[in-house]
């Protein structure tokens, strides 16, 4: 039974690009949220999907964007990429709104 | 912004010993939530109390909760080097939205 998984493990962008970052749920979930981890803090709730739908949305500008696809996987879509989008990126998995999430590896994005 | 804030930010013990990590945050909560992280990878779900419980137990862990006090603590004991990780307590919100703290960073010594 596969986890939560994410693509790319590692990626390196330029200020002003566009990046697209993938997320599988673990197995029989179906809401996928994301999260933005900077460099010594905690995770920063970015936005969470659900019957294909964004359900709830942190403090995040409408350069974040995402999408669910009828499968339950997920894409995170930041545009116009700054220096402090320089992150690691997590996706969390459950099933509706139970309590716990099961976190993916993360994507860990550097932006020059 | 962050919900909670733990204490210590850093923590350095030898094997054996227990290890108390403690957290706070500023509103209401439906639950909270203890993760670990090692080297900058995925979390790790630890174990969840509710608002309406007071202590919960999971093998070397031991997490209470004081909604009165808007605290957590967590406490490990008979600490291991493969306990060296970052804890993060999460509060728990409506719709499953979670809030972490700044973590704690656990350094183990064998």
């Amino acid at each position: 039974d596969a986890g939560v998984t994410q693509s790319p493990t590692h990626l390196i962008k330029t200020r002003g690009q566009q990046v697209t970052l993938r997320c599988s749920p673990k197995s029989g979930h179906d809401t996928v949220s994301w999260y933005q981890q900077a460099l010594g803090q905690g995770p920063q709730f970015i936005f969470q999907y659900y019957e294909e739908e964004e359900r709830q949305r942190g403090n995040f500008p409408d350069r974040f964007s995402g999408h669910q696809f009828p499968n339950y996987s997920s894409e995170l879509n930041v545009n116009a990429l700054l220096l402090g989008d320089s992150a690691l990126y997590l996706c969390a998995s459950s099933l509706g709104q139970t309590e716990t999430q099961y976190f993916g590896p993360g994507t860990r994005l550097l932006v020059l | 912004s962050q919900q909670g804030e733990e204490d210590p930010q850093a923590l350095s013990i030898q094997e054996g010993e227990n290890a108390t990590m403690n957290c706070s945050y500023k509103t209401s909560i439906n639950n909270l939530q203890w993760y670990r992280q090692n080297s900058g990878r995925g979390l790790v779900h630890l174990i969840l109390i509710r608002s309406n419980e007071r202590e919960k137990h999971s093998g070397r862990l031991r997490v209470t909760l004081d909604t009165s006090k808007k605290s957590s603590s967590l406490l490990i004991t008979a600490s291991r080097a493969a306990d060296t990780a970052s804890y993060f307590c999460a509060t728990g919100h409506a719709g499953n939205m979670l809030t972490f703290g700044g973590g704690t960073r656990l350094m183990v010594k064998p």
